[in-house]
């Protein structure tokens, strides 16, 4: 029953210092999404991928990469972090569109801020 | 492309209120549209969906109707309790998710 499974839930970091996101599902589902969420504000999509191998850029992918070497994993990479990067992070995951309309499944959250 | 709007918040009502929150989407094809609920710290979860026009979806006394002829999923809720503080969320999807901005309610005692 673990779905999708995000790391860690609260972290803070220095200007300039660079971190992972770890997010895992095992649901073997083809897509899978990062979004961000801002104090009081809705979801915004960074990156987003349909299937192993495939990443592409969403709504705010600056400052972020990820990669998708297997199904189930699709770490976010910080490299040099802002404070503007403080935010919520959800990683998603959804099946490939099929008549019964596919949903998205969504980790815990992780809390970042950046000092 | 593809968007979804939704009423903006926050709404505030009494307990036991009718609750109706507008959605209206934008779609190049006949794509499912869902309500998403996130309550305070937590993730988004599933709160209906439905799949092809005139589909209803609802679950937990909350209903939305897909309406192909007026591009909307409106949610409502008859008589709407405290516990059902939280902010919503209309997405729709179409091979990939969009999401609208998320309206926040407030009920009070």
């Amino acid at each position: 029953n673990a779905g999708v499974t995000q790391t860690p839930k609260f972290r803070i970091l220095k200007i300039g210092q660079s971190m992972t996101l770890q997010c895992t599902q095992d649901m073997n589902h083809n897509y899978m999404y990062w979004y961000r969420q801002d104090p009081g504000m809705g979801l915004k999509l960074i990156y987003y991928s349909v299937g192993a191998g495939i990443t592409d850029k969403g709504e705010v992918p600056n400052g972020y990469n990820v990669s998708r070497s297997t199904t189930e994993d699709f770490p976010l990479r910080l490299e040099l972090a802002a404070p503007s990067q403080t935010s919520v992070y959800f990683c998603a995951s959804s099946s490939v569109r099929d008549s019964s309309g596919n949903t998205i499944y969504f980790g815990e959250g992780s809390w970042l801020t950046v000092v | 492309g593809d968007s979804v709007t939704q009423m903006e918040g926050p709404v505030t009502l009494s307990e036991e209120a009718f609750l109706t929150i507008n959605c209206t989407y934008t779609a190049t094809g006949y794509p499912s549209l869902f309500w998403y609920v996130q309550y305070p710290g937590e993730g988004l979860q599933l709160l209906l969906k439905a799949t092809k026009a005139d589909d209803k979806g609802s679950n937990k006394g909350f209903e939305a109707t897909y309406r192909k002829e007026t591009t909307s999923f409106h949610l409502e809720k008859g008589s709407v309790q405290v516990s059902d503080s939280a902010v919503y969320f209309c997405a729709l999807n179409f091979n990939k998710f969009y999401f609208g901005s998320g309206t926040k309610l407030n009920v009070k005692p």
